[in-house]
Order: C-alpha cells, then structure tokens, then sequence
C-alpha cells in the first residue's frame, strides 16, 4: 500500500505558534499533496511539491518532502485559530506504463489541529 | 456556479431503500472520484472515472453502482445499504487524461446515515 500515515494524530497549539506534520509512505511517487478539511466538509487543496523537489512555499505554508526516506512535512508558521482543521496528505501514483496519470491518490489518516485563541 | 457541488448534503435512507447521490462539476475537467469518508478511517478511494470510462473500482460491493453519463456529471446508485455503509461520500474532480499534476478539488459532501 502507498499509504500515507501522519504525524501526529492530533495538535494542540496557540495562535501565533508554528504548526509541523509529518507525513510517511511507502512506495514510489509521482508527487504529494497536501489537503485540508473543516469539520464535516470537503478537502481543499493546499500545496502539491513534486517527487523533484525538496521544498515548497505557500504563503504561511512551508512543506518539504525527503523521497530517501519517503517522508514530508508541513509547517504553518504564524497559527491562527481558523487554521483549526484535519490535514492530510496524499500521494500521487506514477503515471502507468501507458505514460497517463488518471489522477489516483491516496489519503492518509489526517492530522487534527487545533489552534486556540 | 463554480466548483464542485454534490446533492443531498443529508441523506437518511433505510437498508431497503434506493437513492442516488449526485456530483456536478464546473471546472472542466475531465476525471472524477468517488471517495468514502467514515470516522477514524483514512478517505477510501471508490471509483475513479476518466472521460467518462471508469478505470478504478476499488472493490467496492455491487450494492454501490456508479454512473458517469458525461464529464460533468457523476452519480452514486445506493440500493440495499447497511448501517456500516454511513459515512460521508466526497466526490472529487481533476484535469485527468495525461496530466501527472492531479491536483483533486472536493465538493462538500452528502453525509449519508442507513437506518
């Protein structure tokens, strides 16, 4: 299995803390993605980092990824109380011998984060 | 109307009822996903679809019957469910075809509950 696993299952931080996730998989990848989710909803994209690069920013949102040792993180400097969500990370399959990607991803078990006021 | 949308947002059904759950998609796009979100699992990918071919049934049972008429629409048949079946149903659409940045945009989900 490709699957992610996250790290830890739950943070509990205060506002203006910085905020770090880990993410493990298994096998090779095309690329990782990040993704969060407000209670109840659906996921939204926050940051893709291909299997070529080692880091990534988006504006409060720093991830890295390490493919020797198949392991991301993402940081969220400066926390605010609306970052308080469930992240996930998934990994991207390589495309198939047929040299297309039909996009398949897989989840991991998420991480809770919680930011007080 | 932009994005991804999904109908119903609630459904409750009975184990002998049958019921459809709709995803519609704004973006152009031209792959789409079903996945199952239950607590404390990871999201588990159903079906995937491209340009309306399914190329992915992640052994899903048979009491679960997607449907792909174009790009844009996507349905999820449910007859003869059980209760370990609620859960929340997230469909997802991407570019697809040959492109190997897939990024996936959700709708918001039908949080679905078998009586």
């Amino acid at each position: 299995s490709q699957q992610g696993e996250e790290d830890p299952q739950a943070l509990s931080i205060q506002e203006g803390e910085n905020a770090t996730m880990n993410c493990s998989y298994k096998t090779s990848i095309n690329n990782l993605q990040w993704y969060r989710q407000n209670s109840g909803r659906g996921l939204v994209h926050l940051i893709l980092i291909r299997s070529n690069e080692r880091e990534k920013h988006s504006g409060r949102l720093r991830v890295t990824l390490d493919t020797s040792k198949k392991s991301s993180s993402l940081l969220i400097t400066a926390s605010r109380a609306a970052d308080t969500a469930s992240y996930f990370c998934a990994t991207a399959w390589p495309p198939n011998a047929g040299g297309t990607s039909y996009g398949k991803l897989t989840f991991g078990q998420g991480t809770i984060l919680t930011v007080h006021p | 109307e932009t994005g991804v949308t999904q109908t119903p947002r609630h459904l409750v059904m009975g184990m002998t009822n049958k019921k459809s759950l709709k995803c519609e998609q704004h973006l152009g796009h031209n792959a789409m996903y079903w996945y199952k979100q239950s607590a404390k699992k990871p999201l588990e990918l159903m079906f995937v679809y491209n340009f309306k071919e399914q190329t992915e049934n992640n052994s899903v049972p048979s009491r679960f019957s997607p449907e792909c008429p174009n790009s844009s629409h996507l349905f999820l048949h449910l007859h003869t469910l059980q209760p370990e079946d609620s859960a929340l149903y997230l469909c997802a659409s991407s570019q697809g075809g040959r492109v190997v940045h897939n990024e996936q945009f959700f709708g918001p989900g039908t949080r679905l509950t078998v009586l």
